[in-house]
């Protein structure tokens, strides 16, 4: 088991409604990436937060933004749900971009939205 | 633009028999490689990572990967399958210093055989 938690595990949301997910980031760990696998898919990275401040995006609309607090946890919120964006949710929490250590991921979050 | 290509979607062996799940990759830059296992209702798991050093990694639960540059390759490899080796594995690619934004493959199911 990682130190890094997901909530909630699962969760069911309405076309055009807005989520959000959190993530608390394993102690010591100051980078939050979050990345959508969706079904029989490899996981896409989304974006990172490095100390309150984003680091990174992927290939994702703007409706998808995020947020990281000064004790490190994160969220990720998606507005204006689209069925695609069903899928797994998976937060990774790191040490400093550039050290070149290992991401730990949690277990994720699954949004299905009907 | 970094990718990488998991040839295999789906691999079949009997217990205690070799396992070879295969990658190649594309990168401008000197890429760091990983894979990471995926098990059922729970998170990734870092099984093994290349960054520049030794061409033959070993990681966890008798793992191992050898780095080719000239065949743009990164095959990961157990002697003996046991059961508990099924899962999805994926074959992950990161040159970004400064992010480590992860690109992932497509994923391989591995089913061990009794």
């Amino acid at each position: 088991e990682t130190g890094v938690t997901q909530s909630p595990t699962h969760l069911i949301k309405t076309r055009g409604q807005q989520v959000t997910l959190r993530c608390s980031s394993q102690s010591g760990h100051n980078t939050v990436s979050w990345y959508q696998q969706a079904l029989g898919q490899g996981p896409q990275f989304i974006f990172q937060y490095y100390r309150e401040e984003e680091n990174g995006r992927g290939n994702f609309p703007p409706r998808f933004s995020g947020l990281q607090f000064p004790n490190y946890s994160s969220e990720l919120n998606v507005n204006a749900l689209e069925l695609d964006d069903s899928a797994l949710y998976l937060c990774a929490s790191s040490l400093s971009p550039g050290s070149n250590t290992e991401a730990f991921f949690g277990q994720g979050t699954r949004l299905t939205v009907v | 633009a970094q990718s990488v290509t998991q040839l295999d979607s789906h691999v079949s062996v009997s217990e205690g028999t070799p396992v070879l799940l295969r990658c190649n990759y594309s990168s401008s830059y000197s890429p760091s490689l990983f894979w990471y296992v995926q098990h059922p209702n729970k998170g990734l798991q870092l099984l093994l990572k290349y960054t520049s050093a030794a061409t033959l990694v070993k990681g966890i639960n008798g793992f191992e990967a050898e780095f080719k540059k000239s065949e743009t390759s990164f095959h990961l490899t157990k002697p003996s399958a046991h059961m508990s080796d099924a899962a999805e594995y994926f074959c992950v690619v990161s040159e970004e210093f400064g992010n480590e934004k992860l690109t992932f493959g497509t994923g391989t199911r591995l089913t061990i055989i009794p």
